[in-house]
């Protein structure tokens, strides 16, 4: 069963904060997120794999709250280069299920 | 860095006839994948491929689907008899382990309009 991503889409002026949502109604083993810009390959962001786990790089981050089955990315001070869909992935044996995705966009 | 390379980058074939698109996985990657995105939607998996078999698929990966590692270094998605349907972006992945763990690299594409 897909992940539930939320919002579907933000519009955010440069440096506004953005938080996007990924919860499933199953339990979650991991998490993982990938940024998408139009036209292209999805790209890693980062994987979570244990409940409380947080990570992060540059102004990126996410949680994963594993009880609430749910994880959160954070993107701290937007840059226009972080535009695109963000999609969040919960594994499945050796698939990732991915949502529908939230699409963010960076006005300047 | 290394990265996984997909061609062609577009195909345009008649319905009904056979396609295959090709990939070369990061090359001391062990995991293989196949996700397909119709314009505008989410990717969605199609199928995983490890020790030289499959792994898992699909619902969408039926009878006309089928993929091959031919040689030490290519790994292909055959469709057999194409359907309109099957126009999508089509993205082949490798990682060095299992989904559970580790990022899966995507490659850029190959972009398939059925006619």
């Amino acid at each position: 069963q897909q992940p539930v991503q939320s919002p579907q889409a933000v519009i955010l002026r440069e440096g506004e904060d953005a938080v996007i949502n990924c919860s499933s109604s199953k339990a979650l083993y991991s998490v993982h997120w990938y940024r998408q810009k139009h036209g292209e390959a999805p790209i890693f962001l980062m994987i979570l794999l244990k409940g409380g786990e947080q990570k992060g790089h540059d102004k990126i981050s996410a949680s994963f709250n594993e009880k609430k089955q749910q994880s959160s990315l954070y993107l701290t001070a937007s840059q226009l280069s972080y535009s695109g869909t963000y999609f969040c992935g919960t594994n499945r044996d050796d698939k990732i299920i991915f949502g529908k995705g939230t699409r963010l966009h960076i006005l300047p | 860095e290394p990265e996984v390379t997909q061609t062609p980058s577009h195909q345009v074939t008649q319905m009904g006839q056979e396609v295959i698109l090709r990939c070369v996985p990061i090359s001391n990657h062990l995991y293989f994948y196949w996700y397909r995105q119709i314009l505008g939607q989410k990717v969605e998996f199609l199928v995983s491929f490890y020790n030289n078999e499959i792994s898992e698929k699909s619902e969408i990966f039926d009878d006309q689907f089928s993929v091959e590692r031919p040689d030490g270094s290519n790994f292909t998605l055959k469709i057999r008899s194409t359907k309109l349907e099957d126009s999508a972006m089509y993205f082949c992945a490798s990682s060095l382990q299992g989904a559970a763990n580790q990022p899966q690299h995507f490659g850029d594409g190959t972009r398939l309009s059925i006619l």
